[in-house]
C-alpha cells in the first residue's frame, strides 16, 4: 500500500533556528511527492514538489526538500525560520494512477521569538 | 486567475437539513476533487472528476453525500441528511492533466468550513 507517514505532529523552533519537518513513504513505483502549507482557515498552498528530476528541490518561501530513495524519506528544511513560516505543513504521495493525492497526518510548525 | 472559488465559506445548519457546497475550479482544469478535513482523520479525499467525470468516489462516506459536475465550471457536494459527524472543513482542488499520468499540481480553494448541529 502507498502511504505517507509524517514524524512529529508538532514542532516547536526558534525564529532563525533550522526547520525540519520529516516525511516517510511507501511506494511500489516512483513516487511523485508534495509539501503543501496551511495557514490558518486557508487552503493549502503548494511549497514544492518531487517528480523524478532532481533530488534536491528548492520551493517558495525558502523551503526545500531531498528525495532519498534509500531512506524512503523526503524530509523538508529551511536554514531560517521566520515568524510567518508558523502554519501546519502536509506531506502527500500521488496515488491512484496518477491522479490521488495521499497526505499525511500533517505537522504543526510553531516558531518562537 | 482568481484560483479556486468556494461557497459558502462557513455554513451552519442543523441537523437532518440538506446542505450543498459550491465549487468553481481554476478555467482550464479538467479535474478536479473534494476533500474533507478533520482533526480525527486529517484530510480525505472524498471524489474526483476528470472531464466532468466521476472517476473514483470510493472516499465518500455514505449514501448521503452525493457530488456532481454538470460542466467544466462548476460542482457542488451535497449532503442529505446532514448529521453533527458530518462537521468538517470541506476542500474543493483542481487540477490539470499533462499527458496520462498527472504530475500537475492541485490548487485548492480556500473551503467551507460546515458546522452540523
Amino acid at each position: 500500500a502507498q502511504s505517507v507517514t509524517q514524524l512529529g505532529s508538532h514542532v516547536s523552533v526558534s525564529e532563525g533556528a533550522l526547520v525540519l519537518l520529516r516525511c516517510n513513504y511507501s511506494s511500489s513505483v516512483p513516487p511523485y511527492l508534495f509539501w503543501y502549507v496551511q495557514y490558518p482557515n486557508q487552503g493549502l498552498q503548494l511549497l514544492l514538489k518531487y517528480t523524478s528530476a532532481a533530488t534536491l528541490v528548492k520551493g517558495i518561501n525558502g523551503f526545500e526538500a531531498e528525495f532519498k530513495k534509500s531512506e524512503t524519506s523526503f524530509h523538508l528544511t529551511k536554514p531560517s525560520a521566520h515568524m510567518s513560516d508558523a502554519a501546519e505543513y502536509f506531506c502527500a504521495l500521488l496515488t491512484g494512477g496518477g491522479n490521488k493525492l495521499t497526505f499525511g497526518t500533517g505537522t504543526q510548525l510553531k516558531v518562537e521569538l | 486567475d482568481a484560483g479556486v472559488i468556494q461557497s459558502p465559506r462557513h455554513e451552519v445548519t442543523e441537523m437532518g437539513q440538506e446542505v450543498t457546497l459550491r465549487c468553481k475550479p481554476i478555467s482550464g482544469h479538467n479535474s478536479l476533487f473534494w476533500y474533507r478535513q478533520t482533526m480525527m482523520r486529517g484530510l480525505e479525499l472524498l471524489i474526483y472528476f476528470n472531464n466532468n467525470v466521476p472517476i473514483d468516489d470510493s472516499g465518500m462516506p455514505e449514501d448521503r453525500f452525493s457530488a456532481k459536475m454538470p460542466n467544466a465550471s462548476f460542482s457542488t457536494l451535497k449532503i442529505q441528511p446532514s448529521e453533527p459527524r458530518d462537521s468538517a472543513v470541506y476542500f474543493c482542488a483542481s487540477s490539470g492533466l499533462a499527458g496520462g499520468y498527472s504530475t500537475d499540481t492541485q490548487y485548492f480553494g480556500p473551503g467551507t468550513r460546515l458546522t452540523v448541529l
